[in-house]
């Protein structure tokens, strides 16, 4: 398996400015993915983290909103720009390790915008 | 990426198995199942994958047909704790992009 550690947990944010949401996993992966869950809706995918490069945005997601960074293969970062009370939502790291073949989630990041 | 569909809610009484279908009628050949369940405010959590043949581990048991076009996921013994919203889905073994759909909300009765 893999620890996956995201800060914050949760937090509550004013309208118009940003948070910086934290994926922290105890060891070495492969992928590294975020996803949105909006309130009592599934979960969906917003983009691949690459290392070194660029992430890879999901239709319907741009890099302006959400930038995304992944200076190593243990460590991402997604912001959530120019907040408004859509934005709303849990967000979650995902994660592949080389061993395996499933992906693992972390716990998210409870986000309210007022 | 092919798609799943799932019954948006089933009940199961304790201690009896629960059985979750799922279609994956447009599967394609390099495409795995992929089971995972979201207990409240959790992130999901695996629970276990095929490609083909059935396969069972220590949570769960997966039925493949023989066409590939649905599954079935079986809890053999379903506990209160098991009550989650359970998500089937197809993965790419080359992007491993997962695409949830609605998932099936899986409440277990005492």
């Amino acid at each position: 398996s893999a620890v996956i550690s995201q800060k914050p947990s949760r937090d509550i944010c004013q309208r118009g400015t940003s948070l910086t949401i934290q994926c922290q996993v105890d060891s070495q992966v492969t992928m590294m993915f975020w996803y949105r869950q909006q309130p009592g809706q599934s979960l969906t995918l917003i983009a691949t983290a690459n290392q070194g490069s660029e992430a890879t945005y999901e239709s319907g997601f741009v890099i302006d909103k959400f930038p995304i960074s992944r200076p190593n293969l243990t460590f991402s970062t997604l912001t959530v720009s120019n907040m408004s009370p859509e934005d709303s939502s849990i967000y979650l790291c995902s994660v592949k390790k080389p061993s395996n073949t499933e992906a693992f989630f972390g716990q998210g990041t409870r986000l309210t915008v007022v | 990426d092919a798609k799943t569909t799932q019954p948006p809610s089933m009940d199961c009484a304790e201690g009896r198995a629960a059985n979750l279908p799922c279609n994956h009628s447009t599967i394609s050949g390099n495409e795995y199942v992929y089971w995972y369940r979201q207990i409240h405010s959790q992130g999901p959590q695996y629970i276990i994958h095929g490609l083909k043949n059935n396969e069972t581990n220590e949570m769960a048991s997966l039925i493949i047909t023989e066409d590939r076009k649905s599954s079935t996921l079986i809890l053999p013994h379903a506990t209160l704790r098991d009550t989650a919203v359970y998500y089937c889905i197809v993965i790419n073994s080359g992007t491993y992009k997962y695409i949830f759909g609605t998932g099936t909300r899986l409440k277990v009765l005492a």
